[in-house]
């Protein structure tokens, strides 16, 4: 079955530093995706990031970066000059065979002035 | 366009009664998915809708919860005879095909007393 481990569950950082979470996985699947979400203070969960598991480039997307190792089943999540905006949870995810997505527990993020 | 939207935001309930979430997906997304998240936790996968496809149900943590989505639109779920521990945010999202972003609504915190 597949898994999903994140093992910060809170982390703070100063507002224009770099941060990363991180988020181990594991499935037996050879093609998937993996994807971080972010849940802000309002509950609205928002789409930060999405990997397929078949590229070799990592993704990006603005500040946003993943460092994707897939023979380490390891998917973090890069967040540079970090904005008080990126305050919130940060969840992991990965579907399983039934494309229902598993959800890591989250990592609380707080970006300090 | 429109996001997904839920309704009520909030309800608080009596122990035994007997409740009905709503969710209206994103116009022509084919999929979607109810999610229950506890005070601090991750998502925990209720149901899935595609298409016309019979629903994956295999998420509901007891008969006492069903959910049904009218017309490939708007969706329904409900809860039975409510416990305390059923108290959570119910998160719903839509996608437009298995595996594409998953698009979140605001989710309806539900209270047991």
């Amino acid at each position: 079955a597949q898994t999903v481990t994140q093992s910060q569950p809170e982390m703070s950082v100063q507002e224009a530093e770099t941060v990363t979470l991180s988020c181990t996985y594991d499935t037996s699947e050879s093609n998937y995706y993996l994807f971080w979400y972010k849940q802000p203070p309002s509950r609205q969960m928002i789409l930060v990031i999405r990997q397929e598991a078949y590229k070799q480039q990592n993704a990006t997307e603005n500040r946003f970066s993943v460092n994707f190792q897939k023979a380490a089943k390891s998917f973090s999540l890069k967040i540079s000059d970090s904005q008080l905006g990126d305050t919130a949870m940060y969840f992991c995810a990965l579907p399983d065979s039934n494309y229902q997505l598993i959800w890591g527990a989250g990592t609380k993020l707080i970006i300090k002035p | 366009g429109a996001g997904v939207s839920q309704s009520p935001s909030n309800k608080v309930t009596e122990k035994g009664k007997d409740v009905e979430l709503r969710c209206d997906p994103i116009s022509g997304h084919t999929a979607l998915y109810w999610y229950r998240q506890s005070l601090g936790q991750g998502l925990e996968f209720l149901i899935y809708f595609q298409g016309n496809s019979a629903p994956d149900k295999s998420g509901l943590p007891s008969d006492r919860f069903s959910a049904e989505r009218t017309g490939g639109s708007v969706s329904t779920l409900t809860i039975q005879r409510t416990q305390q521990e059923d108290s959570a945010v119910y998160l719903c999202a839509s996608s437009l095909e298995t595996l594409d972003e998953q698009y979140f609504g605001p989710g309806t915190r539900l209270t047991v007393t």
